[in-house]
């Protein structure tokens, strides 16, 4: 079973606007979420993390937000730029191991039109 | 570099054959992870390993698949007898320590296809 899903595959926007990223999840054990911006035949790369005791975690133009009682987590990037144009996976762990194992969701695909 | 290496990039081998996939951490992190991505997929959880401590095996999809990490640095993921179905990226990633607030650094994997 998907116990992260990122239900949107794409998402296309003009740049200066502002980028959403939607991400659900299924497992309440969760505690521990991330997001990562893939380029390709590049790892994926850190961008933002939040723990469950917060609902909002910002760093520069990245701001993650999260609502555990509907079990969803966003990603908001403002302003957008053209060399934000990559796929974004959210990924989430728990303490039961040892954050050790994150569990992805599939991915949406982002595009920044100059 | 300071990142995640793997070796090789690439990987053609044929459906029966027995390969090995390299990943050398980021020096001094403590934990080390293999994840793997099938085509159009997300990542898939294989295996970690913290420290000294017993690997996590819970992700490894058969026993021809199987981890080992020397003098807690370099891991070796070997996979016996492949088969098509493991065509995939594979990726390490590597952290200070498997807690929270350490996030994983990733390589930029090893594209594998078995003909």
């Amino acid at each position: 079973d998907q116990q992260v899903k990122q239900n949107s595959p794409s998402l296309s926007v003009q740049e200066g606007r502002i980028s959403i990223l939607n991400c659900d999840y299924t497992n309440s054990m969760f505690d521990y979420f991330l997001w990562y911006k893939k380029y390709p035949a590049e790892g994926p790369t850190f961008l933002i993390s939040i723990s469950s005791i917060k609902d909002k975690n910002e760093d520069g133009r990245f701001t993650v937000f999260l609502n555990k009682s509907a079990k969803h987590l966003s990603l908001h990037i403002v302003p957008s730029q053209p060399g934000d144009s990559a796929v974004y996976f959210c990924a989430a762990s728990a303490q039961g191991t040892s954050y050790g194992k994150l569990t992805f969701g599939q991915g949406t695909i982002l595009t920044v039109h100059p | 570099g300071a990142g995640v290496s793997q070796s090789p990039s690439n990987k053609v081998t044929e459906k029966g054959k027995d390969v090995e996939l390299r990943c050398d951490p980021i020096s001094g992190h403590t934990a080390l992870y293999w994840y793997r991505q099938s085509l159009g997929q997300g990542l898939e959880f294989l295996i970690y390993f913290q420290g000294n401590s017993a690997p996590d095996k819970s992700g490894l999809p058969s026993d021809r698949f199987s981890a080992e990490r020397t003098g807690g640095s370099v891991s070796t993921l070997t996979i016996q007898r492949t088969q098509q179905e493991d065509s995939a990226v594979y990726l390490c990633a590597s952290s200070l320590r498997s807690q929270i607030n350490q996030p994983q650094h990733f390589g930029d994997g090893t594209r594998l296809s078995i003909l």
